[in-house]
């Protein structure tokens, strides 16, 4: 198994450009995350989603959209890029829907760059 | 918010000792759970602990939860020079399926 595959790894946008992150897991796992990671704020959660067809916001969705329409993928698209949103973005998923006590698969990140 | 607050926000240790972590919380748990980050790489699982425990233990880690007083503690054992990473604890709450996390301890362990 691949575990969580993130890609790209790198990006550079400028200002007002979208982009889609993707995230692909093959554990056959309901349960997809995005987070973002900012010095000293720790993760902060963007979307999820239970299973296919189904998505909640986080904490800090303005900015994002994504969608669910496979187990296996999870995008998340940035509609136009603003220099706020530069950050390192995480993937995660986990067998079941988080309140059974499943823990969390990270994938190894994109490093996002907003100029 | 409902994050965790995790104390303290950097430790540095010599190899041998022990390292605890503590956490803290806001509102009712499902459960809590501890990962950890090594330097440009995603976070990994260590160990989850619910509501209903008291403590776990897991190799050299052992975990502590609280729930009258709202905190979690995280003890590495005997801690190496590979334990050096970034620890961060989660609590999934009792309303919504979501995991929120902690701003994270920086554990440095020196040989």
């Amino acid at each position: 198994n691949a575990g969580v595959t993130q890609t790209p790894k790198f990006q550079v946008l400028k200002t007002g450009q979208s982009m889609t992150l993707q995230c692909a897991q093959d554990m056959n796992h309901e349960y997809m995350s995005w987070y973002r990671q900012d010095p000293g704020m720790g993760l902060r959660l963007i979307h999820y989603s239970v299973g296919a067809g189904i998505t909640d916001q986080g904490e800090v969705p303005n900015g994002y959209n994504v969608s669910r329409s496979t187990t296996e993928d999870f995008p998340l698209r940035l509609l136009s890029a603003a220099p706020s949103q530069t950050s390192v973005y995480f993937c995660a998923s986990s067998y079941r829907v988080i309140t059974y006590n499943s823990p969390l698969h990270f994938g190894n990140g994109t490093r996002l760059t907003v100029t | 918010s409902q994050q965790g607050e995790e104390d303290p926000q950097a430790l540095s240790i010599q190899e041998g000792e022990n390292a605890t972590m503590n956490c803290s919380y806001k509102t009712s748990i499902n459960n809590l759970q501890w990962y950890r980050q090594n330097s440009g790489r995603g976070l990994v699982h260590l160990i989850l602990i619910r509501s209903n425990e008291r403590e776990k233990h897991s190799g050299r880690l052992r975990v502590t939860l609280d729930t009258s007083k709202k905190s979690s503690s995280l003890l590495i054992t005997a801690s190496r020079a590979a334990d050096t990473a970034s620890y961060f604890c989660a609590t999934v709450y009792n309303q919504g399926g979501k995991l929120i996390f902690g701003q994270g301890t920086e554990l440095s362990v020196k040989p």
